[in-house]
């Protein structure tokens, strides 16, 4: 069964500091996404990550793979506090014959001015 | 305009009641899922559904049972209602391969049901 990892759970950070969110996987797959839920909300997808090396960015947030070590990170840069939200990664893995997206507990993140 | 829709937003019911979710996407997409996201934020696949192929996730009780009058709608239906189904639950859906291949696709959530089960 794919577990998926990630760490911190909970992450309190001053504004303008910089910080990485991992995700470690336990078994081979080279998709990987990045999603953000604000509380109450829906799922927003921020980043797909479809191969070793992939690097993506977007605004303070950038997201690496590394299929070898089944590793993904979210690195945040000199944060504010609009990024306050919970960041989930999930794998596309298939489990049981089918592939399905397998979700990290999510990290939440907590930007204090 | 919303890409992916779910009615009710909120539901509070009795045990042992009946219960269905609807869900609607209105961008074009061939798969449609539904998740289950417990008081701890966990999130976990429930259903796959693409072109009257159902895939289930072994955990999920059979009183949840998917149904797709189209290719635009996949709705929720919950027999016998028990407490631990209270949950939010959201509908996704995506474009691409599906099942047996790999997705190269995001999926788009939508807003989310919130279940209560008294």
């Amino acid at each position: 069964e794919l577990k998926v990892e990630q760490n911190p759970l909970f992450l309190s950070m001053q504004e303008g500091k910089n910080y990485t969110i991992y995700c470690n996987y336990s078994t081979t797959s080279d998709r990987l996404y990045w999603y953000r839920q604000d509380p109450g909300k829906s799922l927003e997808s921020l980043f797909v990550l479809l191969s070793n090396g992939a690097v993506k960015q977007e605004g303070r947030l950038m997201a690496s793979l590394d299929t070898k070590a089944r590793l993904s990170t979210l690195h945040i840069t000199a944060a504010v506090h609009d990024l306050s939200a919970t960041y989930f990664c999930a794998v596309d893995y298939p489990g049981a014959g089918s592939y399905q997206l397998t979700f990290g507990k999510g990290t939440k993140l907590s930007v204090i001015p | 305009d919303t890409a992916v829709s779910q009615t009710p937003k909120y539901l509070v019911t009795q045990m042992g009641n009946d219960k269905s979710i609807k869900c609607e996407q209105n961008l074009g997409h061939d798969t449609m899922y539904w998740y289950k996201q417990d008081s701890k934020k966990f999130l976990k696949i429930m259903f796959s559904y693409n072109n009257k192929e159902l895939i289930i996730n072994e955990t999920v009780p059979n009183r949840f049972s998917p149904k797709s009058p189209d290719k635009a709608h996949l709705n929720l239906h919950i027999n016998s209602l028990e407490l631990g189904d209270s949950a939010v639950y959201f509908c996704a859906s995506s474009q691409g391969a599906f099942g047996y291949q790999p997705s190269l696709e995001t999926q788009y959530f939508g807003p989310g049901t919130r279940l209560l089960v008294l």
